[in-house]
């Protein structure tokens, strides 16, 4: 969607081989958020950031970093990446952390770790 | 445990029937997001709620806060309305997601 685009669009990646996926937006909002998604279970909130620099985890960021160095780019990072780690990765943002605003999410970013 | 709950999994529907999706949260909050996402594609949000309902063309929405539930209504459903529709609820700083209804509409 305008305004958040992410990269790659597609990964296939070998496991305990480093992954960096890339989110960046044009809106100038202050958050952003990575969610991974797998079949049976709702996204997951893996780890946001609320500002330059500012960033927390998520309810399953075990085995991600993240980082933002500038306001338009949010990078999740697979230290060395896992078959459990095969997924969509979406990532969001948003003005607001209350919900009372518009989220609008990127078209998603599927990894596959053999 | 999962704070919200969607029913029902699946629907399937004829071309022209009114469907209703229903969303239940146990978790109080401070809005509610109804979302789509299309096969293979990326995810749109419908509407965003706190109290009451809001329409935008064939898509109603409602949401009762006494009894933590909401509905996303689509009235003479339409093949192209084929996608999963996702409830998410705010709470604090946090968001808790349904796991989705899919929804196939057959011409």
């Amino acid at each position: 969607d305008a305004g958040i685009t992410q990269s790659p669009r597609h990964k296939v990646t070998e496991t305990g081989t480093p992954v960096t996926l890339r989110c960046h937006q044009t809106e100038n909002h202050r958050y952003m958020y990575w969610y991974r998604q797998d079949p049976g279970h709702g996204l997951r909130l893996i780890h946001y950031s609320y500002g330059v620099k500012d960033t927390d985890k998520g309810e399953v960021s075990d085995g991600y970093s993240v980082s933002r160095s500038k306001t338009e780019d949010f990078l999740l990072t697979l230290e060395s990446a896992t078959s459990s780690q095969t997924s969509v990765y979406f990532c969001a943002i948003s003005p607001s952390n209350r919900g009372d605003y518009g989220y609008t999410f990127g078209s998603g970013t599927r990894l596959t770790v053999v | 445990k999962n704070e919200v709950e969607q029913s029902p999994q699946n629907l399937t529907a004829q071309e022209g029937e009114f469907i209703t999706i229903n969303c239940s949260y146990s978790v109080g909050i401070s809005a509610l997001h109804w979302l789509q996402q299309h096969p293979g594609g990326g995810i749109v949000s419908l509407f965003m709620l706190s109290s009451g309902k809001k329409k935008h063309g064939r898509l109603i929405a409602t949401i009762n806060i006494q009894e933590k539930h909401s509905s996303l209504h689509i009235t003479a459903s339409h093949p192209r309305d084929s996608a999963v529709y996702i409830c998410a609820v705010i709470t604090g700083n946090q968001f808790y997601f349904g796991t989705g209804t899919s929804l196939t509409v057959i011409p």
